[in-house]
């Protein structure tokens, strides 16, 4: 199994994102699948969850309205789309695999994204 | 918004036995909150421990196990190594939302 998040990097306040996670080694649309995020130096944060068949999501309050979850299953791909980042936003942001109809067990090594004008 | 806490750090000798809890602001934390653990060390992504209060992942040594104690999770580590140094952290499930606590610095010394 390997998870492998891209799109990170260095944007200015306002701007937006969109951060990808590709999958391998195992059947990507039999499992949901997650983002969480950790600001520097702090804890983990949730973020949201999708379904395997892109039914069902769900947000954290805290980026409900400015982030987007979505997945290409085709493509074994997961996104995460960011709009209007703040300096807030600064964090590591990981995907991982399952946490709803099978355990989280498998983690990206996360994309660091870096909002400062 | 429900607040989930744990120990901000907590210190052990090599093979001592030390006790890491983690609770919510809701109530007490029980089976059906799910509670999970995970391991992280400096740069390197978490990895998941202990779900569903006690079952480990097939890579978990033994000398972690999970369980409910005085109505918060807890996660017991019998036998402190070197390499167990890290921060942990715990997940509690509130429905269909998830929240995670500030996390635990471990040292073993």
């Amino acid at each position: 199994v390997q998870l492998v998040e891209s799109g990170g990097g260095l944007v200015k306040p306002g701007e937006s994102l969109t951060l990808s996670c590709a999958a391998s080694g195992f059947v990507f649309y039999d499992y949901y699948m997650n983002w969480i995020r950790q600001a520097p130096g702090k804890g983990l944060e949730w973020i949201s969850y999708i379904s395997s068949d892109l039914r069902t999501t769900y947000y954290a309050d805290s980026v409900k309205g400015r982030f987007s979850i979505s997945r290409d299953n085709s493509r074994a791909s997961l996104f995460l789309r960011i709009n209007s980042l703040t300096v807030d936003d600064t964090a590591v942001y990981y995907c991982a695999r399952g946490g709803v109809t099978s355990p989280f067990d498998f983690w990206g090594q996360g994309a660091l994204v870096t909002v400062s004008s | 918004q429900a607040v989930v806490t744990q120990e901000p750090s907590v210190t052990v000798s090599p093979g001592g036995t030390v006790t890491l809890t983690c609770g919510s602001s809701t109530g007490p934390v029980t089976s059906n909150h799910y509670p999970y653990w995970f391991q992280q060390k400096p740069g390197q992504a978490p990895r998941t421990l202990i779900y569903d209060t006690n079952k480990r992942q097939s890579w978990t040594p033994a000398r972690f196990s999970g369980s409910l104690l005085g109505g918060k999770a807890a996660l017991t580590l019998s036998g402190a190594q070197p390499e167990d140094e890290a921060e942990y952290h715990c997940l509690v499930s509130y429905g269909s939302s998830r929240m995670f606590g500030g996390g635990t610095r471990l040292t073993v010394l």
